[in-house]
């Protein structure tokens, strides 16, 4: 079984500061992760993934996540909000190819940018 | 290129009744999955279909159904409904194939459904 925990649901920064979102994962084979992205009244967009190789995975719109193994966690973080990334993330996780794409997901984090 | 495409975008029905919620996978995609996201909080799996057979199914009644043509599009049923059934409705397609991809999915916008 595989599992995510996202610590805080809400979080909250000044536009300009850094964003860092946390994500915890259990997985009793190596996992794949997720990062997604979700706007108001809209679907969920793919920010970044990790499958295997280099553990420090970019992203688009500035975002980047680090696979710590032996932490067992995928953080997400971003050098410098801007508004525009106000939205919920979500981390998922799947168990590659073993488990043919399903993603279980976080409780999600709601991301608020202050000017 | 389009993406995924659901339909209806919201609808309203009362307890007991029957929806069939649509999905259109992203062109080259044909493997289709179904997620139930619940008011603040993250999708729960409930079924995925592959070659028009259901392969993968989560923790949801059988009340929860699903069908796949050959044009790879999708519908998703639910009998009976509950008020706990109110949520938005996700699809998402991937690429072909069960054993070939990197577990990415491609989400479309979702079914708002409201059980009243």
């Amino acid at each position: 079984a595989q599992s995510v925990t996202q610590l805080g649901s809400h979080v909250s920064v000044s536009e300009g500061a850094l964003v860092l979102l946390r994500c915890n994962y259990s997985s009793s084979v190596p996992p794949y992760l997720f990062w997604y992205v979700q706007y108001p009244n809209q679907g969920l967009q793919l920010l970044l993934k990790y499958t295997t190789g280099a553990t420090l995975v970019k992203g688009i719109n500035g975002f980047e996540a680090e696979f710590k193994k032996s932490e067992t966690s995928f953080h997400l973080t971003k050098p410098s909000a801007h508004m525009s990334d106000a939205a919920e993330y979500f981390c998922a996780v799947s168990q590659g190819n073993n488990a043919g794409n399903m993603l279980t997901f976080g409780g999600g984090t709601r991301l608020m940018v202050k000017p | 290129d389009a993406g995924v495409t659901q339909s209806p975008t919201h609808l309203i029905k009362t307890r007991g009744q029957q929806v069939t919620l649509r999905c259109s996978p992203k062109s080259g995609h044909d493997t289709v999955s179904w997620y139930q996201q619940a008011l603040g909080q993250g999708p729960q799996f409930i079924f995925q279909y592959y070659e028009e057979e259901e392969r993968q199914r989560g923790n949801f009644p059988d009340r929860f159904s699903g069908h796949q043509f050959p044009n790879y599009s999708s519908e998703l049923n639910v009998n009976a409904l509950l008020l706990g059934d109110s949520a938005l409705y996700l699809c998402a397609s991937s690429l072909p194939g069960l054993g070939y991809s990197t577990g990415e999915l491609f989400f479309g916008e979702g079914s708002r459904l409201t059980v009243l």
